[in-house]
C-alpha cells in the first residue's frame, strides 16, 4: 500500500517548456488535489477533482491544466513553464474533503 | 472571509517546553479545523483535528484548543521534543464539499 506517489521527484525546465506531473493513489479515494508550496505562502490549491472525469479550479489555477482519466491518477500539466512556477508541488487525495493524504512532493525549477 | 491567519511564522522552544501556535479565521461557516505536520522534504500529514462542537481535543502531547466566539484555535505541544521540529499548518473547511483553506505555516525548532 504505497498511499500517494508522485512522479518525478525533481525536474528542471527552461522557460517555455512543457511537462506533466503524475500523481497516483491506491486508497480508492474519490477526491484528489494539486497544491503548490512556496516559502511563506503555505499550501495553495491549484486544481482538484471530486471523481473520475471531473476537475475544478482552485485558488491559483492559471498556467496549469489537469486531467483525471482514471480514478487513481491525477495529472498536472504545465503547457509553457514560467519562472513563477518554480515551486514544490504536492498531490493529495481524500475520501471526502476531510483528511487529505499527501504525496512526497515534486520540486520544480524553471530557469 | 476565506483566509486562515496563522502565527507565529517561526518558533524556537527548548526541549521540554510548551509550543503554542495560533490560528484565526473569519468565516463562521467553517466546521472542521485540522492541523498538519510537515517534516523537511516530506508531504504534510494530518496531526489532529477538531470540530466546533468541542472546545478542546487532546492526542498524546498534542492539544487543540478551540474558541468559537473568538474565531480562534491553537495547537499546544506539551513537553516539546527535538523530533517535533517541523512546519505546522492549520487549516479550516466548510461543510462536506468545501476545500481546505491552509494557514501559511509555522516553522518550529525545538532545541535540545
Amino acid at each position: 500500500n504505497a498511499g500517494v506517489t508522485q512522479t518525478p521527484k525533481f525536474r528542471v525546465l527552461k522557460t517555455g517548456q512543457s511537462m506533466t506531473l503524475l500523481c497516483a493513489q491506491d486508497m480508492n479515494h474519490e477526491y484528489m488535489y494539486w497544491y503548490r508550496q512556496d516559502p511563506g505562502m503555505g499550501l495553495r490549491l491549484i486544481h482538484y477533482s471530486v471523481g473520475e472525469g471531473t476537475t475544478a479550479k482552485g485558488e491559483v489555477p492559471d498556467g496549469y491544466n489537469v486531467s483525471r482519466l482514471k480514478k487513481q491518477n491525477f495529472l498536472l500539466g504545465l503547457e509553457s513553464a514560467a519562472p513563477s512556477q518554480t515551486s514544490v508541488y504536492f498531490c493529495a487525495s481524500s475520501f471526502l474533503h476531510y483528511e487529505q493524504y499527501f504525496g512526497p512532493g515534486t520540486r520544480l525549477t524553471v530557469t | 472571509q476565506q483566509q486562515v491567519k496563522q502565527s507565529p511564522q517561526s518558533l524556537i522552544v527548548q526541549k521540554g517546553g510548551i509550543s503554542i501556535i495560533n490560528c484565526a479565521y473569519e468565516n463562521t461557516a467553517f466546521d472542521y479545523f485540522p492541523w498538519y505536520q510537515q517534516f523537511p522534504g516530506k508531504g504534510p500529514a494530518l496531526l489532529i483535528a477538531i470540530r466546533p462542537d468541542v472546545s478542546e481535543k487532546k492526542e498524546g502531547r498534542f492539544t487543540i484548543s478551540f474558541n468559537k466566539s473568538a474565531k480562534q484555535f491553537s495547537l499546544h505541544i506539551m513537553d516539546s521534543q527535538p523530533g517535533d521540529s517541523a512546519t505546522y499548518f492549520c487549516a479550516a473547511k466548510r461543510g462536506s464539499q468545501g476545500n481546505l483553506i491552509f494557514g501559511k505555516g509555522t516553522k518550529l525548532s525545538v532545541k535540545p
